[in-house]
């Protein structure tokens, strides 16, 4: 398996606009989960879902940010209108159901976002 | 709630130094243990974990023993290497409150040659 797949690995752009983060959890994981990392606020958990659906996202800073899960394969988070203080480190990772014993989550390689 | 404590950072080593970063832990249930790592410019990578009292996690040289009694998940290494220089983060997972994890803050370590 590739793994957690994230895209795009960079990007860059202005204050106002749009962004859009893409995630790809491993096959076969029910959890999908997007975290954001800032050297001043460190790992934080925004969103997670099992089996499609959105079970906690009391961590989604305010409106401006939604998460969807369309299918089993992949999974959105966009920012609109995005501002400076976007500008961090997101991660998305999946982990399997905790009955099959394996519990453990998996991480992509993260999405750096900087807003200007 | 759950929450997860680690020894403040950056801990600076020499080569081939003994390592400890320690890590306690407070749960409702009977939580598992992981210890990750991040490398610069990488996602987290699973180093080793623990799912019951008294188990020890072991991976790359690096051990835990989870410690029920103590609440505690200190991780070590007998001799680290500038390879080992990274960020590590001690977290839980409780099944009895909610499917999510619980990350400490990390341990920013730096090896020096």
């Amino acid at each position: 398996d590739a793994g957690v797949i994230q895209s795009p690995r960079h990007e860059v752009t202005e204050m106002g606009q749009e962004v859009t983060l893409r995630c790809k959890p491993i096959s076969g994981h029910d959890y999908l989960f997007w975290y954001r990392q800032t050297m001043m606020r460190g790992l934080e958990l925004l969103i997670y879902f099992n089996n499609n659906v959105p079970i906690d996202d009391s961590g989604m800073p305010e409106d401006r940010f939604s998460a969807k899960m369309p299918n089993a394969s992949f999974s959105t988070l966009k920012i609109q209108p995005s501002e400076p203080r976007d500008s961090a480190v997101y991660f998305c990772a999946s982990r399997s159901d905790p009955g099959t014993g394996y519990n453990e989550q998996f991480f992509g390689p993260g999405t750096r976002l900087t807003v200007l | 709630g759950n929450s997860v404590t680690q020894m403040e950072g950056p801990v600076t080593l020499s080569e081939e130094a003994f390592l400890t970063i320690n890590c306690t832990y407070t749960a409702t249930g009977y939580p598992s243990l992981f210890w990750y790592v991040q490398y610069p410019g990488e996602g987290l990578q699973l180093l080793l974990k623990a799912t019951k009292a008294d188990d020890k996690g072991s991976n790359k040289g690096f051990e835990a023993t989870y410690r029920k009694e103590t609440t505690s998940f200190h991780l070590e290494k007998g001799s680290v290497q500038v390879s080992d220089s990274a960020v590590y983060f001690c977290a839980l997972s409780d099944h009895n409150y909610g499917q999510n994890f619980v990350f400490g803050p990390g341990t920013r370590l730096s090896v020096l040659p």
